[in-house]
């Protein structure tokens, strides 16, 4: 069974910074990729940051990007995101997925297709 | 940054069929495939639908999805209760290299 847990939320100022954590088990860490999904209280989904299986491709939204760094320990099975910077409007839940990739018919695939319960970040003073 | 564009709201009476769109440009919907996700009240997201219309394993047939050039639809058959929900579609968008939402249904069952 897949699981996925995260961990490292919590209240931090702006300015400040936070690492979480999600560690998983029930599958192969390393043949996946794995992201990143937030959602600000009472706001839709919204995609953070995304780490290639191996670690070598990082992508990242541009409402983070070089604020975020997201890292992944294959021998841990542990996938992280190291925030800095950190905004009033970083806060919200913080979901790990799974991510399955490649193409179907020519057309790119990328789905999230097990979530973390997620953890929730409060940027306030 | 842009959305996917869906309605804020839907609705549907049990045993009704009510259908979500999803629209898009030409970086996301009509180049990628395109995936849906349910978010029960006080839950994290599930993967409802994957690559345009398949169902993952334990997702009732109730469940469809389809899609035509830059934008997609789900359509929900023989609505239950228990599918009040908000139903977000995705891709992946070739001009910002990561994926993009939909601003999110709200399924009411009246």
């Amino acid at each position: 069974e897949v699981q996925l847990l995260e961990s490292g939320g919590g209240l931090v100022q702006p300015g400040g910074s936070l690492r979480l954590s999600c560690a998983a088990s029930g599958f192969t860490f390393s043949s996946y990729a794995m992201s990143w999904v937030r959602q600000a209280p009472g706001k839709g989904l919204e995609w953070v940051s995304a780490i290639s299986g191996r670690g070598g491709s990082t992508y990242y939204a541009d409402s983070v990007k070089g604020r975020f760094t997201i890292s992944r320990d294959n021998s841990k099975n542990t996938l992280y995101l190291q925030m800095d910077s950190l905004r009033a409007e970083d806060t919200a839940i913080y979901y790990c997925a799974k991510t399955t990739t490649g193409y179907s018919s020519n057309q790119y695939k990328y789905y999230f297709d097990y979530w973390g319960q997620g953890t929730l970040v409060t940027v306030s003073s | 940054q842009s959305v996917l564009t869906q309605p804020p709201s839907a609705s549907g009476t049990p045993g009704q069929r009510v259908t979500i769109s999803c629209s898009g440009s030409s970086s996301n919907i009509g180049s990628n495939t395109v995936d849906w996700y349910q978010q029960l009240p006080g839950t994290a997201p599930k993967l409802l639908l994957y690559s345009n219309n398949q169902r993952p394993s334990g997702v009732p047939d109730r469940f469809s999805g389809s899609k035509s050039g830059t934008s997609a639809s789900l359509a929900i058959s023989g609505l239950q209760s228990e599918d009040e929900a908000d139903y977000y579609c995705a891709a992946w968008d070739d001009s910002l290299n990561g994926v993009l939402f939909g601003g999110g249904t709200k399924l009411t069952v009246l």
